[in-house]
């Protein structure tokens, strides 16, 4: 099984400021790495697959990067609703994983 | 647009069976590449992967619940249900459905249903 490791597991940062998150696999995924916000009370939501493609109706500030083992998730100039968990999570092999989530508070 | 939501019991008793079906609309189970998976999150935990089903059939299984999940499909209802013998109150869980295309990731989910399991 293929173990998801999402750093820092909390960050603080500052409204408009930029946001890296990053995700590490313990063997290589290629490029089948998915993105997912979640906030209190919701359902996860795609943000990006395939490592980098925006899912639709997602805003350009969030940019996903990487390949491989290594991956990263961006948003640019963060807004009020940005803050959440983020998750990353690999189907290149099953079984599928998640990472432990990465939660994204205000500074 | 697609849509699924989730439907069981709120309350089970340690050893029982649950039984959780996801009724969807949008999309079709038999359409080539098309699947449905389960997906459950323990209050303040992570997402954890259950089980999925695919459009031909095909099943995938948590290899650590494997021997406790069966899932299936009424293509006609355009239902997926999952079973999951002999709970224990670790699995007390917000147990989500959610549709995937081409085994690709979870791109529509539904609005979850928490399951507690207490005597």
């Amino acid at each position: 099984e293929i173990v998801m490791t999402q750093s820092p597991a909390t960050l603080s940062v500052s409204p408009g400021e930029r946001a890296t998150l990053s995700c590490r696999a313990s063997q290589s995924v290629s490029s089948n790495l998915a993105w997912y916000q979640q906030k209190p009370g919701q359902a996860p939501r795609l943000l990006i697959y395939g490592a980098s493609t925006r899912a639709t109706g997602i805003p350009a500030r969030f940019s996903g990067s990487g390949s491989g083992t290594e991956f990263t998730l961006t948003i640019s100039s963060l807004q009020s609703e940005d803050f959440a968990v983020y998750y990353c999570q690999q189907y290149n092999n099953w079984p599928v994983t998640f990472g432990q989530g990465t939660k994204l508070e205000i500074k | 647009q697609i849509t699924l939501k989730e439907s069981g019991p709120t309350l089970v008793k340690p050893t029982q069976t649950l039984t959780l079906t996801c009724t969807f609309s949008g999309f079709s189970l038999s359409t080539s590449g098309v699947g449905v998976g389960w997906i459950r999150q323990p209050p303040g935990k992570a997402l954890e992967w259950l089980a999925l089903i695919y459009w031909d059939d095909d099943k995938r299984y948590s290899p650590s619940l494997k021997s406790r999940l069966t899932i299936t499909k009424d293509t006609s209802k355009n239902q997926v249900v999952l079973t999951m013998t002999n709970m224990d109150p670790v699995d007390t869980a917000t147990y989500y459905c959610a549709h995937v295309a081409a085994a690709g990731p979870f791109d529509y989910w539904g609005q979850g249903t928490l399951v507690t399991v207490s005597s």
